[in-house]
């Protein structure tokens, strides 16, 4: 259980477009998940908490209207890039938290999405 | 705010033989949780183990464990039986009364058959 699935895995599109990621928890609802950016050989830097509902908070230094978030299921959050650019190019990863019984609580990664700005 | 630091930016251990992972904190939450997650070459986050600041056990998980040191603010992971599977990124993190995940730097694991 708790898996968490990402699409696409990779993208590669043409600087001024925008590109659509998806994250789904598959057997698990989650109200929040987080967006995270990790160049290579670095660490993941949170970019945004996303929540079901309601307007995702951004961690600060983080453009809103360049990285637009969409939690419209309890199961989904979309990342939007957009008029991407170079320097997005990056390796995105989101998590989704799942509470347990006994309000154990942590969260689970999916397998990140590789976007390559031309 | 949060802060971790993992000072072993590369360590390297022989297959079957333990290894420990370092990892410093600091916070000022009284209620707050610390992981340790490997990231293989794919990519992958993958939860090793994880701690609640309140329990005073440190937790296990098969040939994993850990070191929590609450009062000098220390989580080290202990690896034994080391395998060529456990080749990896590792990254220390903590988690507050946000939610949100700090992580370290990571420290890359190589086991040398």
């Amino acid at each position: 259980g708790a898996v968490v699935s990402q699409h696409p895995s990779w993208v590669i599109c043409k600087s001024g477009t925008s590109v659509k990621i998806e994250c789904r928890s598959l057997d698990f609802q989650a109200t929040t998940m987080f967006w995270y950016r990790q160049f290579p050989k670095q660490s993941l830097m949170l970019m945004a908490t996303s929540n079901e509902g309601s307007k995702a908070t951004y961690e600060q230094g983080v453009e809103k209207d360049k990285f637009l978030i969409n939690h419209a299921s309890l199961t989904l959050s979309t990342l939007t890039v957009t008029s991407a650019h170079p320097e997005d190019s990056s390796f995105y990863i989101c998590s989704a938290r799942l509470i347990r019984t006994g309000a154990q609580e942590t969260q689970y990664f999916g397998p990140g999405t590789r976007l390559l700005v031309l | 705010a949060q802060t971790v630091t993992q000072s072993q930016p590369e360590m390297s251990v022989q297959e079957a033989e333990t290894v420990t992972l370092s990892c410093t904190y600091d916070t000022s939450e009284s209620d707050y949780y610390l992981f340790w997650y490997k990231q293989p070459p794919s990519r992958q986050m993958i939860l090793v183990i994880r701690q609640e600041a309140y329990k005073q056990q440190n937790a296990t998980e098969n040939r994993f464990s850990v070191n929590f040191q609450k009062a000098a603010k220390s989580f080290s992971l202990k690896i034994s039986d080391s395998q060529l599977g456990d080749a990896a990124m590792y990254f220390c993190a903590e988690r507050g009364s946000n939610y949100k995940l700090t992580f370290g730097k990571g420290t890359l694991l190589t086991v040398n058959p």
